[in-house]
């Protein structure tokens, strides 16, 4: 079965700082993966998916994450990091081999603290 | 943007009530799911439903869970007889196709008391 591991619970930068937020993966067939931000009492947002196409990924509000197959990775970073930023955010990999009714398996995620 | 919008927001039922959670996916998603997340953990994959019936369930989705889709706009989760453990964010989802991403509604916040 597909899973995810992201590590580190809680992550603390400076604002303007890089940030990085740490996806591995296990899949047995080709992953697509992606990230998702949930501010406090809100639902969960797409910033980004990999599926195969290019493997560093751009998405919203000047994130983007890479691939990297060898390493069964898919980081997530943001060369400045903003107050605005500070959120939950969660990788997650597509269930099943492929079905179109695949959902997602995510991981338990990392919460991001943005330091004045 | 099409949105996914899911009522009410937040429910409050009595232990051993019966729960119904609704949603409007988008209307041209042809699949459609639901999760969970208790209050600080992971988001947590229940059931995926395409062509009007179950595709995947996952463990926790038991016998007290059902999904039906009524008509042609909702989607509803079903709960037989609450318990304390089921209280969390429950959120739905739709995708045309899985590599296209998957749209989250706001989420319905379950309290059983």
């Amino acid at each position: 079965a597909q899973s995810v591991t992201q590590l580190g619970s809680h992550v603390s930068v400076s604002e303007g700082a890089l940030v990085l937020l740490r996806c591995n993966y296990s899949s047995s067939v080709p992953p697509y993966l992606f990230w998702y931000v949930q501010y406090p009492n809100q639902g969960l947002q797409l910033l980004l998916k990999y599926t195969s196409a290019a493997t560093l990924v751009k998405g919203i509000n000047g994130f983007e994450a890479e691939f990297k197959k060898s390493e069964t990775s898919f980081h997530l970073t943001k060369p400045s990091a903003h107050m605005s930023d500070a959120a939950e955010y969660f990788c997650a990999v597509r269930r099943g081999t492929g079905g179109g009714a695949d959902g997602l398996t995510f991981g338990k995620g990392t919460h991001l603290i943005i330091q004045p | 943007e099409p949105e996914v919008t899911q009522t009410p927001s937040h429910q409050v039922t009595q232990m051993g009530q019966e729960v119904i959670l609704r949603c409007v996916p988008i209307s041209n998603h042809l699949y459609f799911y639901w999760y969970r997340q208790i209050l600080g953990q992971k988001v947590e994959f229940l059931v995926s439903f395409y062509n009007n019936e179950i595709s995947e369930k996952s463990e926790i989705f038991d016998d007290q869970f059902s999904v039906e889709r009524p008509d042609g706009s909702n989607f509803t989760l079903k709960i037989r007889s609450t318990k304390l453990e089921d209280s969390a964010m429950y959120f739905c989802a739709s995708t045309a196709e899985g590599s296209k991403g998957y749209t989250f509604g706001s989420g319905t916040r379950l309290t059983v008391v």
